[in-house]
């Protein structure tokens, strides 16, 4: 398996300007979840879903952030408008609870610069 | 939700040395992970220990469970320059199928 893959790896964009992150988890999971990274905030968790429907977004910073999973091998995490302050790396993971319990997948992140 | 706190922030060691990291928690729980992340890469996940065990091994991995304290350990043996990382640990959330993870340990192998 070729793992969680996201796009684009990196993304440097202006103040106001509209970003789409993507992601394509392991085939056959059933969870996804967005993350961010930053050295200040570490790692936390923006939203998750389980078999393609959101159930927990209460990490989404703001309105400016939405999350969609159209099907069960693609997600998108939007920003709009995109802020300097939300510079940070971001991570799609996934996981199979039947077998691995909690275990997640991470991918290799989106690294996000808002100038 | 239940959060890790790993001790030390930075650890600095040579290599063949074996390398301890801490993790604390809030709440009760049915599992603790440890993590690896390597510069510029997501997680990947090292090992998971059950509420219900105290100690568990994997290769040069070592860890530890101590219920009663929230605490646990992660004992890396006999080093080497590529275990360079940071190391987090995740906890399960209460009523949710998420992790959350603490700040991390980073760790630096000295060649």
């Amino acid at each position: 398996d070729a793992g969680v893959i996201q796009s684009p790896r990196h993304e440097v964009t202006e103040m106001g300007q509209e970003v789409t992150l993507r992601c394509k988890p392991i085939s056959g999971h059933d969870y996804l979840f967005w993350y961010r990274q930053t050295m200040m905030r570490g790692l936390e968790l923006l939203i998750y879903f389980n078999n393609n429907v959101p159930i927990d977004d209460s990490g989404m910073p703001e309105d400016r952030f939405s999350a969609k999973m159209p099907n069960a091998s693609f997600s998108t995490l939007k920003i709009q408008p995109s802020e300097p302050r939300d510079s940070a790396v971001y991570f799609c993971a996934s996981s199979l609870y039947g077998t691995s319990r909690y275990e997640q997948y991470f991918g290799p992140g989106t690294r996000l610069t808002v100038t | 939700s239940q959060q890790g706190e790993e001790d030390p922030q930075a650890l600095s060691i040579q290599e063949g040395e074996n390398a301890t990291m801490n993790c604390s928690y809030k709440t009760s729980i049915n599992n603790l992970q440890w993590y690896r992340q390597n510069s510029g890469r997501g997680l990947v996940h090292l090992i998971l220990i059950r509420s219900n065990e105290r100690e568990k091994h994997s290769g040069r991995l070592r860890v530890t469970l101590d219920t009663s304290k929230k605490s646990s350990s992660l004992l890396i043996t006999a080093s080497r320059a590529a275990d360079t990382a940071s190391y987090f640990c995740a906890t399960p959330d209460t009523g949710r199928r998420a992790l959350t993870f603490g700040s991390g340990t980073r760790l630096q192998v000295q060649p």
